[in-house]
């Protein structure tokens, strides 16, 4: 069965230092997000990614995040400089046409700033 | 602008015993609807979705969800419970055309514990 994968699993960095989270999504699917959950907390959207442009942000998604997906397989979420609240899990998760179709998640990457 | 409630973090019901896991949405525009599970260390897993039509649906695992447009509401249930349903369960609203992109909303998780 197809799914969503993300590398890593769980990454520590410093603050003030830069993250890639990575993630392959479905090969056939069209759209692509990242969301997030900080512990205790609702998993919150970050961003939607269509055609090769956001098609959609939160105000969570400010000028320190960028989605990128680089070689047509690849979806990746940057963090150029890491906060502590920045500690989260992160989700990623592709859908075939996006609005009434299911959309599928990865098993996160848990981010934590020290 | 959309928002759901999990009424009850917290859900504790005994093997075989009836699951009812509560979820009220709003939404100025006619909703879809989902419910996902997480089990320990996995990504979230979609149950069921309500978008059009029969407003009672199933789901994987033996659960169902009506949605009720009265009462803003997709509560989800399980006749009998089995120790493999403890999970944590987030329901979720999303646009229903316009200009969205299938961005979800979450509510914040109701932890299912089920005791032998």
């Amino acid at each position: 069965e197809p799914e969503v994968t993300q590398t890593p699993s769980h990454q520590v960095t410093q603050m003030g230092q830069e993250v890639i989270l990575r993630c392959v999504p479905i090969s056939n699917h069209l759209y692509f997000y990242w969301y997030r959950q900080i512990l205790g907390q609702k998993v919150e959207f970050l961003v939607s990614f269509y055609n090769n442009e956001i098609s959609e942000k939160s105000e969570i998604f400010d000028d320190q995040f960028s989605v990128e997906r680089p070689d047509g397989s690849n979806f990746t979420l940057k963090i150029r400089s890491t906060k502590l609240e920045d500690s989260a899990m992160y989700f990623c998760a592709s859908s075939l046409q996006g609005i009434n179709t299911e959309a599928f998640f990865g098993q996160g990457t848990r981010l934590t700033v020290v | 602008a959309q928002s759901v409630t999990q009424l009850g973090s917290h859900v504790s019901v005994s093997e075989g015993a009836l699951v009812l896991l509560r979820c009220n949405y709003s939404s100025s525009v006619p909703p879809y609807l989902f419910w996902y599970v997480q089990y320990p260390n996995q990504g979230l897993q979609l149950l069921l979705k309500y978008t059009t039509g029969a407003t009672l649906v199933k789901g994987i695992n033996g659960f169902e969800a009506e949605f009720k447009k009265s009462e803003t509401s997709f509560h989800l249930t399980k006749p009998s419970a089995h120790m493999s349903d403890a999970a944590e369960y987030f329901c979720a609203v999303s646009q229903a055309g316009g200009t969205s992109y299938g961005k979800l909303t979450f509510g914040q998780g109701t932890i299912l514990t089920v005791h032998p």
